[in-house]
């Protein structure tokens, strides 16, 4: 079963601007992490934060975490055409078993 | 090696037969993590080992499927008698700490695009 709730499923917007894509989760994490598929291609990993940060930053990535809302929020800010992908966000459980939980994921496509 | 790795990329195969699908990790990642990704949706977890050791097998959907890693590194997933609703994307991903305590980051292999006809 998928813990992850992405939101939205699908996002359109113009290159340069910036996508937010929220993250909802339902048991208690030790951390969580996004992730980038692009067409055709295998799953790459974005950033990890751990359920004691509240945000993290890499490159034009921010990852903000509400463990109380049992949240999370990815914003790509200065969008670029290599962007377009599906981004997931993946929990790993406290106490759980050690595979990573998935979402189903956020369709992004950059208009040029 | 410089990443995870996958072979076949694609197989494409009759119900009823077997397949195996290999995984080779990033050398000297203690641990090894399999996953079923159907069309449109996000990897669900299968199994994991701790090096050759392997601990949780509870997502595996059926005793059709099983996955080893007898020395540690390379890791296989058999699936018996496969069925139509076994064609699905199957990946693979390596993390180098050992999993049960702080988790850290997966990499993810290219990955076996399963079609069972």
């Amino acid at each position: 079963s998928q813990q992850g709730e992405e939101d939205p499923q699908a996002l359109s917007i113009q290159e340069g601007e910036n996508a937010t894509m929220n993250c909802s989760y339902k048991t208690s994490i030790n951390n969580l992490q996004w992730y980038r598929q692009n067409s055709g291609r295998g799953l790459v990993h974005l950033i990890l934060i751990r359920s004691n940060e509240r945000e993290k930053h890499s490159g034009r990535l921010r990852v903000t975490l509400d463990t109380s809302k049992k949240s999370s929020s990815l914003l790509i800010t200065a969008s670029r055409a290599a962007d377009t992908a599906s981004y997931f966000c993946a929990t790993g459980a406290r106490g759980g078993a050690d595979g990573l939980t998935f979402g189903k994921g956020t369709h992004l496509i950059i208009q040029p | 090696g410089a990443g995870v790795s996958q072979s076949p990329r694609y197989k494409v195969t009759k119900r009823g037969q077997d397949v195996t699908l290999r995984c080779d990790p990033i050398s000297s990642h203690a641990t090894l993590y399999w996953y079923q990704q159907a069309l449109g949706q996000g990897p669900e977890f299968l199994t994991y080992f701790n090096y050759e050791a392997q601990p949780d097998k509870s997502g595996l959907p059926s005793d059709r499927f099983s996955a080893e890693r007898p020395e540690g590194s390379i890791s296989t997933l058999t699936i018996q008698r496969t069925e139509q609703r076994d064609s699905a994307m199957y990946r693979c991903a390596s993390s180098s700490g050992l999993a049960g305590g702080y988790q850290e980051t997966q990499y993810f292999g290219p990955g076996t695009r399963l079609l069972v006809l």
